[in-house]
């Protein structure tokens, strides 16, 4: 079993829509939770940095995990197709390694 | 501030030389970690350095070395490439000198191509 479960996609959803995006993973270790956006051949940019369970919310973006599950969800509210990237969940515990998924890539249709 | 920055941007070698790729790290950062991201992967982590010392290390053999400054800019190297060493090689800073954890910024990653 890989340490953190990503869904490559592709995920194509209308514009306006929202857009959930969902981890799993299994070392019960890792504490600190992101999500990093990435454009294609660009370098990954830090959406949201959470740290153990609950929500936080910044615009139009929501992350969510859940401990308990081993679920870490991210919410796209409005979607735009500027939207469109992969998006990469990512997780560490105290020694810092940061594990990454597979990413999901997100078409916003117009 | 400049962010993370990475050099040379884009590199093509050939099968068994030898390479160097740079990082500059955010402005306050002190630690600096290196990932390979293969076509269609997540990054994987390569190794970490913090005061000058690798602190720890991935999975990777030990083609693989680097170095940190005493200024917190770093240097990955990989000797004998291989086709498969063909990846965007991503450097990220954060803080590490305190209790409480600070996120990693990534540069905009170097890409070789090992033909």
């Amino acid at each position: 079993q890989k340490e953190v479960e990503q869904d490559p996609g592709p995920l194509s959803v209308p514009e306006g829509a929202i857009v959930s995006l969902n981890c799993t993973y299994s070392n019960s270790a890792f504490q600190y939770f992101m999500w990093y956006r990435q454009y294609s051949r660009k370098g990954p940019e830090l959406l949201m940095y959470t740290y153990s369970s609950g929500n936080k919310e910044d615009g139009r973006f929501t992350a969510q995990v859940d401990k308990s599950s081993k679920y870490i969800s991210l919410f796209i509210r409005d979607s735009q197709p500027s939207d469109s990237a992969t998006y990469l969940c990512a997780m560490s515990g105290e020694d810092d390694k940061i594990i990454f998924g597979k990413g999901t890539r997100l078409h916003i249709l117009p | 501030d400049a962010g993370v920055t990475q050099s040379p941007t884009h590199l093509i070698k050939t099968r068994g030389q030898q390479v160097t790729l740079r990082c500059s790290p955010k402005s306050g950062h002190d630690t600096v970690s290196w990932y390979q991201q293969a076509l269609g992967q997540g990054p994987q982590f390569i190794f970490q350095y913090y005061e000058e010392e690798e602190r720890q290390r991935g999975n990777f053999p030990d083609r693989f070395s680097g170095h940190q400054f005493p200024n917190y800019s770093s240097e990955l190297n990989v000797n004998a490439l291989l086709l498969g060493d063909s990846a965007l090689y991503l450097c990220a800073s954060s803080w590490g000198g305190g209790a409480e954890k600070t996120e990693a910024f990534f540069g905009q990653g170097t890409r070789l191509t090992v033909v």
